[in-house]
C-alpha cells in the first residue's frame, strides 16, 4: 500500500460545479498537508497548506483534514475552466530542516465551459 | 522574469549517454530540490541542498549526482542513462528549507526521454 493514495481520475465537471478531490494516507505521523496545482507541461504550484486537522478556506478553495480517518479533501466552489489542471496532494510528518514531501499521484480535473 | 528556471526543457538521448540538467533560482532562497515525476505522474523527491550542502539524498542510483556550485544553482548530472530514467525532472526551491509549511517553488520541468 502506498503511503498516499489519490484517485487519478480523470474528473470532468461542468463550469460552476462543486469539485471534491481527496487523498487517503497510511502514515499517522503526517501532520502537514498541502495541495498543489499543476497545469499541463508546467511545474506544480502550492495552492493550500493545512497543519494537523481542520478546515482552511481561501476564496473558492477549501481544504479539509480528518486525521482520525487519515483523509484529506480539497473542495473547489463555482469551478471555472481555468481550474482545469492536475491537483496533487502532498504531506509531511516533520517540519524541520530535512522534511520530505510525499505526493499523491494527482487527479486530473477538466472543467467544461 | 522566471523564478526557477531549468535547461534544457527537453532532452532526448541514447541509453548509456551522460547528460546534465541545470537549475537556477533568482528568489534568493537557501534550499533547492530535485524531484522526478515518472510516467504515472508520481512526484518524488530525489535530493535537497541547503546553502550548497546536501540535506536529503533519497534512494537514488549513484548514477545521479547533484552539484550545487552556489546556493542559486543546483545541477543534476546523470551517468550511463537507462530507459527507466525517462521522466520529467523538476527543480524547486524554498526560502529556508525549514518547515514543511514553507512554499516550494517549482521550475517548468525537464522532459528526459532515453531511447
Amino acid at each position: 500500500q502506498k503511503e498516499v493514495e489519490q484517485d487519478p481520475g480523470p474528473l470532468s465537471v461542468p463550469e460552476g460545479a462543486i469539485v471534491s478531490l481527496n487523498c487517503t494516507y497510511s502514515n499517522s505521523a503526517f501532520q502537514y498537508f498541502m495541495w498543489y496545482r499543476q497545469y499541463s507541461r508546467k511545474g506544480p504550484e502550492l495552492l493550500m497548506y493545512t497543519y494537523s486537522s481542520g478546515n482552511k478556506e481561501d476564496g473558492r478553495f477549501t481544504a479539509q483534514v480528518d486525521k482520525s480517518s487519515k483523509y484529506i479533501s480539497l473542495f473547489i466552489r463555482d469551478s471555472q475552466p481555468s481550474d482545469s489542471a492536475t491537483y496533487l496532494c502532498a504531506m509531511s510528518s516533520y517540519g524541520g530542516s530535512n522534511y520530505k514531501l510525499t505526493f499523491g499521484k494527482g487527479t486530473l480535473l477538466t472543467v467544461n465551459p | 522574469d522566471t523564478a526557477v528556471s531549468q535547461t534544457p526543457k527537453y532532452l532526448v538521448t541514447q541509453m548509456g549517454n551522460d547528460k546534465s540538467i541545470k537549475c537556477e533560482q533568482n528568489l534568493g532562497h537557501d534550499t533547492m530540490y530535485w524531484y522526478k515525476q515518472d510516467s504515472k505522474k508520481f512526484l518524488k523527491i530525489m535530493f535537497s541542498y541547503n546553502n550548497k550542502e546536501l540535506i536529503i539524498n533519497e534512494t537514488v542510483p549513484n548514477r545521479f549526482s547533484p552539484k550545487s556550485p552556489d546556493k542559486a544553482h543546483l545541477n543534476l548530472h546523470i551517468n550511463s542513462l537507462e530507459l527507466g530514467d525517462s521522466a520529467v525532472y523538476f527543480c524547486a526551491s524554498s526560502l529556508t528549507g525549514v518547515g514543511a509549511q514553507e512554499t516550494q517553488y517549482f521550475g517548468p520541468g525537464t522532459r528526459l526521454l532515453v531511447l
